[in-house]
């Protein structure tokens, strides 16, 4: 079955505790993204990685540090987590960089206390 | 300005009606729409993309452009209760660093009542 997944879905933690969020993909997709969602703001682009060894910021990157040393993974990683990092997390994934249709992963709702 | 304006809603539309979902978007270059569905706790799946001005119909769905307005919305035909979910509307930023990026609606919280 194709699918994306995290983990953790769920994590509380306090400041200045490092953390990883992982994602993984079975559909060997090149292109792979983190959004986080907030009530009111939408889905923002956090950090994109296009292949292996290739990832850019997105639209809200501060904060937050990405690596893809293989193509089905594409952890998020939040070195020194703030309060204002609360939020709902979402890797997607594409065939490539110039498809459109996004596969989402089930979400991490991350608290930062 | 927001790149991509939904109103949130709540919209409340009798099972059985029509809902009409709206957004605008400030870039003339955009050139593909999409319409995702998220239901509460879930995360988004996508319902309709359109790319040329016009409608596109999907089963009960019906996506419409019009790019001289830089508006897109869609149309839900005898709406369901499993409809109710929020609606998000994504628009294509155009090509940067060869990525098609997307930017995102807040999106708008569509009720059908039985």
């Amino acid at each position: 079955e194709a699918q994306v997944t995290q983990n953790p879905r769920y994590l509380i933690t306090v400041t200045g505790k490092k953390l990883t969020v992982t994602c993984s993909q079975n559909m060997n997709h090149e292109y792979m993204s983190w959004y986080r969602q907030d009530p009111g703001l939408g889905l923002r682009q956090i950090y994109y990685s296009m292949n292996v060894e290739v990832t850019d910021k997105g639209d809200v990157p501060e904060g937050y540090k990405v690596s893809r040393k293989e193509k089905r993974n594409f952890p998020l990683i939040l070195e020194s987590p703030s309060p204002n990092q609360t939020s709902l997390y979402f890797c997607a994934t594409k065939t490539g960089s110039l498809s459109y249709e996004q596969y989402f992963g089930p979400g991490t709702r991350l608290t930062v206390t | 300005q927001k790149e991509v304006e939904q109103n949130s809603g709540p919209l409340s539309v009798p099972e059985g009606a029509i809902a009409s979902l709206n957004c605008t978007y400030s870039d003339r270059g955009s050139q593909s729409f999409f319409w995702y569905r998220q239901y509460s706790g879930k995360s988004p799946e996508l319902i309709m993309f359109i790319y040329s001005n016009g409608d596109k119909e999907d089963g009960r769905f019906t996506a419409q452009l019009n790019k001289a307005s830089q508006y897109v919305s869609l149309l839900i035909r005898d709406s369901q209760p499993s409809d109710s979910a929020t609606y998000l509307c994504a628009v294509t930023r155009g090509l940067i660093q060869g990525a098609q990026k997307l930017v995102f609606g807040q999106g708008t919280r569509l009720t059908i009542n039985p």
